[in-house]
């Protein structure tokens, strides 16, 4: 099966500092990745769709300039949060998408814990 | 607007049935995913259902009727590893997920 590597897997951080996590798909080339955030106990809130070569497409209420995508390749994309503070703190979890397939499975990534003191 | 509700939570006793419903509106559908999600951990791909009908893997099943907008996981012989969230989400006409919030799944012995 598809493989998402996410790094790193839990970070903790000073508030006003920057964090970037990286998001990898494996075996497969990822022609859009996304980015979600997800808050104890509540679902999974889409930030963000990438696509290889292209500006991210954000959702209404993510700020692009606080949560800074790019897609560079095909099997890599980064989030970084810029100027964390403590209410940025959230589990981020990344997908990717094989356009190959059948159906258009989002494969996730292990999503990366980020606490900002 | 855009709307899938499943109930918020559920609770279920070890070795027997459950049937977690979802129910969707939409801007389109291209299919109906079901994932399992464990507390601290990333969602996995239990199913995929984009035709009215049953499918069945394993102790797991999912059920679509598009006229209805509705679907269901059951999920037989229950196990304590169950105890999960289980989250629906529908893939609309952009092929953008649209999320469930969720079911809390509590297995007891």
């Amino acid at each position: 099966g598809a493989v998402v590597s996410q790094h790193p897997s839990w970070v903790i951080c000073k508030s006003g500092t920057s964090v970037k996590i990286e998001c990898r798909s494996l075996d497969f080339q990822a022609t859009t990745m996304f980015w979600y955030r997800q808050f104890p106990k509540q679902s999974l809130m889409l930030m963000a769709t990438s696509n290889e070569g292209s500006k991210a497409t954000y959702e209404q209420g993510v700020e692009k300039d606080k949560f800074l995508i790019n897609h560079a390749s095909l099997t890599l994309s980064t989030l970084t949060v810029t100027s964390a503070h403590p209410e940025d703190s959230s589990f981020y979890i990344c997908s990717a998408r094989d356009g190959r397939g059948d159906y258009n499975e989002q494969f996730f990534g292990p999503g990366t814990r980020l606490t900002v003191l | 607007g855009q709307n899938i509700d499943q109930p918020t939570e559920m609770t279920a006793t070890e070795g027997a049935i459950v049937q977690i419903n979802c129910t969707y509106q939409t801007s389109g559908f291209n299919g109906l995913f079901w994932y399992q999600q464990h507390a601290g951990e990333a969602p996995t791909f239990l199913s995929y259902n984009v035709l009215d009908g049953l499918e069945e893997k394993g102790r797991f099943s999912s059920f679509l009727s598009r006229s209805k907008g509705y679907s269901y996981l059951l999920l037989k012989e229950l196990q304590m590893k169950d105890s999960a969230s289980y989250l629906c989400a529908v893939l609309d006409s952009n092929y953008q997920l649209i999320w469930g919030a969720g079911t809390k799944l509590i297995i007891k012995p």
